[in-house]
């Protein structure tokens, strides 16, 4: 199974909305990954946890809190959003051993709206 | 600083031609990964090669095959008699040895087949 799942798919949301993305990969991987990708751009790089803990953070705003309850699971927990953080919000995993150059695997992604 | 760059923002060819997408690179490691990774309209990011810095035999896949050079640190990608299915942005993507299979991705080149 060489699958990452995200829900919701769609997501619309308020400035003083909390809510919370979701992604599952069930291949055993330990690294995971969020990324926010804008219109007509590449995606960046938000977040990285390898074996369930926070690696990589690149300088995202508090208001993007994630989460790995377990090494299958990823949360991306979302306060108080801007217009502007309207993207479409990508998950992926990887075998997780750094310096192997493991390919990530991506989820659909989310496509969040705020309004 | 790692970099890769996609000059060629859009390409339109009409189906069953060939078409090349181009990638040039630049990085200080000796040790490093390259990937190309195709987005189709639906958004989810799809995997389609991997290799390291020290391979450089070309790969051929069906209609896919991918040109390394690290003379000219290009890793270019061509899709030989091209189906309206290719229709995507591609994306071509660098990691080096260490960094948790952090990617460094080109701007993407957007590729409309034309009937």
């Amino acid at each position: 199974d060489t699958e990452v799942t995200q829900t919701p798919k769609h997501l619309v949301m308020g400035m003083t909305n909390k809510k919370s993305l979701k992604c599952e990969q069930h291949m055993g991987h330990r690294a995971m990954y969020w990324y926010k990708q804008k219109a007509k751009k590449p995606p960046e790089l938000m977040f990285v946890y390898s074996y369930e803990k926070l690696s990589i953070n690149e300088s995202v705003p508090s208001r993007f809190s994630p989460e790995c309850p377990n090494s299958s699971l990823l949360n991306l927990h979302l306060h108080a959003l801007q217009p502007e953080d309207s993207a479409l919000y990508l998950c992926a995993s990887s075998q997780g051993v750094a310096g192997f150059g493991n390919e990530q695997f991506f989820g659909p992604g989310t496509r969040l709206t705020v309004l | 600083a790692q970099k890769v760059t996609q000059a060629q923002t859009e390409i339109s060819v009409v189906e069953k031609e060939d078409v090349t997408l181009d990638c040039v690179y630049e990085t200080r490691d000796t040790t490093y990964y390259l990937f190309w990774y195709k987005q189709p309209p639906s958004g989810e990011l799809v995997f389609l090669i991997r290799r390291n810095s020290f391979d450089e035999q070309n790969e051929i896949s069906g209609r896919y095959s991918w040109n390394f050079q690290k003379s000219t640190s290009s890793f270019n990608f061509t899709i030989t008699a091209s189906q309206v299915v290719d229709s995507a942005v591609y994306f071509c993507a660098l990691s080096e040895l260490e960094g948790n299979e952090k990617l460094t991705f080109g701007t993407g080149t957007r590729l409309t087949i034309i009937p």
